[in-house]
């Protein structure tokens, strides 16, 4: 089946630990997106890549890096320098033809204790 | 002030009801608009996107009114699985900008 994927659905990190969420997706699409989403707020923008081997930073970058080495793939690190890790990390991507549309993966919520 | 404005609710309401959502958005820039539901803990997925003439798809209708810089979401007969949380988002210059969101609770 075409989807994205994320994994792992629930994740437990120490303070001070840096931790990657992975996002796969087999919808050969170009662009790819992270969001956060904390409780009663609107999912915010972190990072996104048009293509691969390029990404730009959203709104709230900080504390956070990504990579895109491949079209399938788009992992993102939380970095110890993240002052409030613990949300729910939502992947997406969209078509050239279609950019407006995105297609969510089912999201990582990561606790940072 | 948030870029997408909605009121967090929730509504409660009667199966079989008519619920409106209204959402308000701050750059006359936004290009683009559209309603995407949420489950509980589960990821956003598109409901509808929303044209100036208005737009229908079965029980939902979606109005935009780009002078005052609203939008909103008509959801008739309500149904028990309607109950979830509805987000405004606006294409601002290629990035979907979301709002908080409005919880709606169907009863039976």
């Amino acid at each position: 089946d075409g989807g994205i994927t994320q994994s792992p659905k629930y994740l437990f990190r120490k303070e001070g630990q840096n931790v990657t969420l992975s996002c796969e997706q087999n919808l050969n699409h170009d662009a790819m997106y992270w969001y956060r989403q904390d409780p009663g707020q609107g999912l915010r923008l972190i990072y996104y890549s048009q293509i691969v081997n390029d990404f730009q930073k959203g709104d709230i970058a900080e504390g956070y890096s990504v990579s895109r080495e491949k079209k399938e793939s788009f992992p993102l690190t939380v970095t110890s320098a993240q002052k409030n890790p613990t949300a729910f990390y939502l992947c997406a991507s969209s078509s050239q033809r279609g950019p407006d549309t995105q297609y969510f993966g089912p999201g990582t919520r990561l606790t940072v204790l | 002030r948030k870029e997408v404005e909605q009121d967090p609710g929730p509504f409660n309401v009667p199966e079989g009801a008519t619920v409106a959502f209204n959402c308000t958005y701050s750059n006359s820039a936004s290009q683009s608009f559209f309603w995407y539901r949420q489950d509980c803990r589960k990821e956003p997925k598109l409901l509808m996107s929303v044209y100036s003439s208005g737009n229908e798809d079965g029980r939902f209708t979606a109005q935009l009114n780009r002078a005052s810089q609203y939008i909103s979401l008509l959801i008739r007969d309500s149904k028990l699985s309607d109950s979830a949380t509805y987000l405004c988002v606006v294409n601002r210059a290629g990035k979907l900008i979301f709002g908080q969101g409005t919880t709606l609770q169907v009863k039976p």
